[in-house]
């Protein structure tokens, strides 16, 4: 069966630092790949996504980036973080295929203080 | 382009009643749509998914929720409220190339005893 893995689970960040969000996915092959971020009554906001190694499609302009170095890993990731990158992070993965559903990790909190 | 409406950011039933969760959606395309619940720090487990098979879908934890076209509306149901379903949930489109989800803002809920 297919696992997510995400990590850290809490994370706590001065303001300027660098950000590195890990996830990955077992089980599978050539899934789509998924960051979404939850902020405190904002529902989930779709950061990134990647339909394959290399591939990565942003949706809202930011100060994070994403890569996808290995099929199955994804990778969030920040050079400078603001008071504004606090959240939840969600990494989350689908098949791809007609019908689909999206699965998701345990997220990762992240505090920039 | 797809969008998801939640009617109502808390919504508050007596143990035993009913519960009623609305969502509507805007679709370009004929829509796939989701419930997913989301329990205090931890990511979106799915309740239930509409793929254009029967209308009335059927989930877990005795959840159900009916897809009305003319309406566009996918609202969950459940006959009789439990503590334990206390929670988040959220509603879900897929775009036609089931590539991004879009999610509502959620809805959460409260369980009186």
């Amino acid at each position: 069966s297919q696992t997510i893995h995400q990590w850290p689970a809490t994370l706590v960040q001065p303001v300027g630092s660098p950000l590195s969000l890990e996830c990955t996915v077992e089980g599978t092959s050539n899934p789509n790949l998924y960051w979404y971020r939850q902020a405190a009554g904002r529902g989930l906001q779709l950061l990134f996504y990647s339909v394959g190694i290399g591939q990565i499609s942003s949706e809202v302009p930011q100060n994070l980036s994403a890569s996808r170095p290995q099929d199955r890993q994804f990778i969030l990731s920040s050079k400078k973080l603001l008071l504004s990158d606090s959240g939840f992070y969600l990494c989350a993965w689908t098949t791809g295929n007609s019908g689909n559903t999206i699965y998701f990790g345990e997220g990762s909190w992240l505090t920039v203080v | 382009a797809q969008s998801v409406t939640q009617l109502g950011s808390h919504v508050s039933v007596s143990e035993g009643a009913l519960v009623l969760l609305r969502c509507n959606y805007s679709s370009s395309v004929p829509p796939y749509l989701f419930w997913y619940v989301q329990y205090p720090n931890q990511g979106l487990q799915l309740l239930l998914k509409y793929t254009s098979a029967a209308t009335l879908v059927k989930g877990i934890n005795g959840f159900e929720a009916e897809f009305k076209k003319s309406e566009t509306s996918f609202h969950l149901t459940k006959p009789s409220a439990h503590m334990s379903d206390a929670a988040e949930y959220f509603c879900a489109v897929s775009d036609g190339n089931f590539n991004k989800f879009y999610f509502g803002s959620g809805t959460k809920l409260n369980v009186k005893p």
